[in-house]
């Protein structure tokens, strides 16, 4: 029972760089998100999904792109990477909506811009 | 203004003692309210969730919400080293519209020391 599963765990990217989050889960999930999680800032909402094919912004999308073609997956794309995009990031997903059965995180993956 | 506050700690308990952490919002529409743990570098897993106002026990956790005080606790009684982690709460406005986004508090840290 995988559950949601990110990769990479970790990565260190240079200024101007892009790179993909990868994210899948396992549980046939309609939900999904992407968080940016600093230091005393709590989880900040990136990009939504409420199924295949329908994504939206959250609190921050500014410099992210997403997709869902397939309901298991929902990478995260990182266009040109800024020093200001050093976080952690969680994907997350929800069988019926966040507020209704809350989220189940993936184990995050940890960005370094330099 | 953050809609949601949390006092980040950290806090440091004797095993057995009785924990109390505390979540304050602005938003009077709120109705879900969610207790996350996340342990040191893992994702956040839900603990637990009320909606409305009132109690709910689970074990040692104990959520609280006061509505009209725009306050909702957690207690943890009979505290364990094990529980030593980051508590972050969550709420979110059910007839917001569309799809109902999760805010965050930023986390108390937690230590429970044999």
């Amino acid at each position: 029972n995988a559950g949601v599963t990110q990769t990479p765990k970790f990565q260190v990217l240079k200024t101007g760089q892009s790179m993909t989050l990868q994210c899948a889960q396992d549980m046939n999930h309609e939900y999904m998100s992407w968080y940016r999680q600093d230091p005393g800032m709590g989880l900040r909402l990136i990009h939504y999904s409420v199924g295949a094919g329908i994504t939206d912004q959250g609190e921050v999308p500014n410099g992210y792109n997403v997709s869902r073609s397939t309901t298991e997956d929902f990478p995260l794309r990182l266009l040109s990477a800024a020093p200001s995009q050093t976080s952690v990031y969680f994907c997350a997903s929800s069988r019926g909506g966040p507020d209704n059965y809350g989220y189940t995180f993936g184990s995050g993956t940890r960005l370094t811009v330099v | 203004q953050k809609e949601v506050e949390q006092d980040p700690g950290p806090l440091s308990v004797p095993e057995g003692a009785i924990v109390s952490l505390n979540c304050t919002y602005s938003n009077s529409a709120f109705q879900y309210f969610m207790w996350y743990r996340q342990y040191s570098r893992k994702g956040p897993e839900l603990l637990m969730y009320t909606y409305s106002s009132g109690n709910k026990e689970d074990g040692r956790f104990t959520a609280q919400v006061d509505k009209s005080s725009k306050y909702i606790s957690l207690f943890i009684r009979d505290s364990q080293p094990s529980d030593s982690a980051t508590y972050l709460c969550a709420m979110s406005n059910r007839f917001s519209g569309g799809y109902n986004k999760l805010i965050f508090g930023a986390g108390t840290r937690l230590a429970v020391h044999p």
